[in-house]
Formats: structure tokens, sequence, C-alpha cells
């Protein structure tokens, strides 16, 4: 267990509707990962976080924001719930170390309807 | 910029044979890590082996090796002795050898496993 949680594990929302997704760490990791994983694409870097309030885009971060305000929470915020946002999203960590591994939680299914 | 690319969807192999995954990547670093992860049904992601781009010598775990090529940018993994076990999605990443710590993964190759 590498101490990540992410919360919740499923949820279904409706179109229009602000949705957050929350990441937790117990290893007091530096960096932390927001993801998107849909079938033919892969897994696409959505945000990503290299310390407190140090946030950077990743390659689908349109229509997401995310806020890292201590170290072991990294929350993923859509803003207005589209039907193209239904996924399955992943949250990693990461420990200070350039060949260092990263750490996933469960995954989080995403529906909106 | 920085990308991955798997172009196989899907591969299969037979129990006991071998079978090699590609991968590309682009990157304009210097100092950079490669991985593979596998997801199996479950949705765990679990590491299979990495390499750090300074090293020449290709990465071997048990099973599992690569072939790093650094000046084509290629990153292919080699299961050797497939098992059923085996059978999942398998992903290549790279990581920038910077401070901010931008980890990008590609599109994932289903491996099916025949007994």
């Amino acid at each position: 267990d590498a101490g990540i949680t992410q919360s919740p594990r499923h949820k279904v929302t409706e179109t229009g509707t602000p949705v957050t997704l929350r990441c937790h760490q117990t290893e007091n990791h530096r960096y932390m990962y927001w993801y998107r994983q849909d079938p033919g694409h892969g897994l696409r870097l959505i945000h990503y976080s290299y310390g407190v309030k140090d946030t950077d885009k990743g390659e689908v971060s349109d229509g997401y924001s995310v806020s890292r305000s201590k170290t072991e929470d990294f929350l993923l915020t859509l803003e207005s719930a589209t039907s193209s946002q239904t996924s399955v999203y992943f949250c990693a960590i990461r420990p200070t170390g350039q060949g260092t591994e990263a750490f996933f939680g469960q995954g989080t299914r995403l529906t909106v309807v | 910029a920085q990308t991955v690319t798997q172009s196989q969807p899907e591969m299969s192999v037979q129990e006991a044979e071998t079978v090699t995954l590609s991968c590309t990547y682009d990157t304009s670093e210097s100092d950079y890590y490669l991985f593979w992860y596998k997801q199996p049904p479950s949705r765990q992601m679990i590491l299979v082996i990495r390499q750090e781009a300074y090293k020449q010598q290709n990465a071997t775990e048990n099973r599992f090796s690569v072939n790093f090529q650094k000046a084509a940018k290629s990153f292919s993994l080699k299961i050797s002795d497939s098992q059923l076990g085996d059978a999942a999605m398998y992903f290549c990443a790279v990581f920038r050898g910077t401070s901010y710590g931008k980890l990008t993964f590609g599109q994932g190759t289903i491996l099916t496993v025949h007994p």
C-alpha cells in the first residue's frame, strides 16, 4: 500500500455540475499527478504538482483545475462537467529523486450524464 | 514537448514464448528516465522496469528486459517465457529529469497470453 487514497471511487453526475475529486497521500511525497484513462488514449496527464501551490498543466487540462494547499492533498475540479469528461481518473504520487517509481491510486470512475 | 507513442494497440503471445512491446518517445531533455508499467484488470498500476537514459546498459528484471536505443528514442519491452499472469495493459512512460517532474505515458498495449 503506497499510502494514496482517491475519493470518491465512483461518481455519477449531471452535465453542467461542478465535481471535485480528491487525492490524499500519507507519504509526504513532493510530486502528485492527475491522469485520465480512456480506451485508445492510454493515460493522459491533466495536471501535476511539484510542491504546495506549485502546479502545471498537462496535455489535456482544458476544463479542469487543480489545487494543492497542503502536501497531502491534490484536488481536481471539473468546473462544469461535460459528457466528454466521463472517464477513469487516476492520481499518482512520486517521491523526490529522478528515477523513482510513481505510485497510483485505485482510480475514480466518473460518469457524466 | 514530451510525447510517448505505443504503436501496437494489442499484442498476443503463446504461453512460454517471447513477445516484444514497442515504445518510442520524444523529449528535448538530455536527462530523463523511462518506465514500463503493467495494468491488470484490477486497474492497479505496477512498475515492471525502469531505465536511466544516461546508462547504455539495458535494464533487466527477471523475465523482463528492455532494448533501449537512445539515438532512435526507442524503448521496447521484451517478455520472455510468457505466463498467463502477464496478460495486462502495458504502458510506457518517460520522466524528464528536471525539478518539475513531468511524467508522460503512452497509449498502452493490451497483451493477451494464450495457454
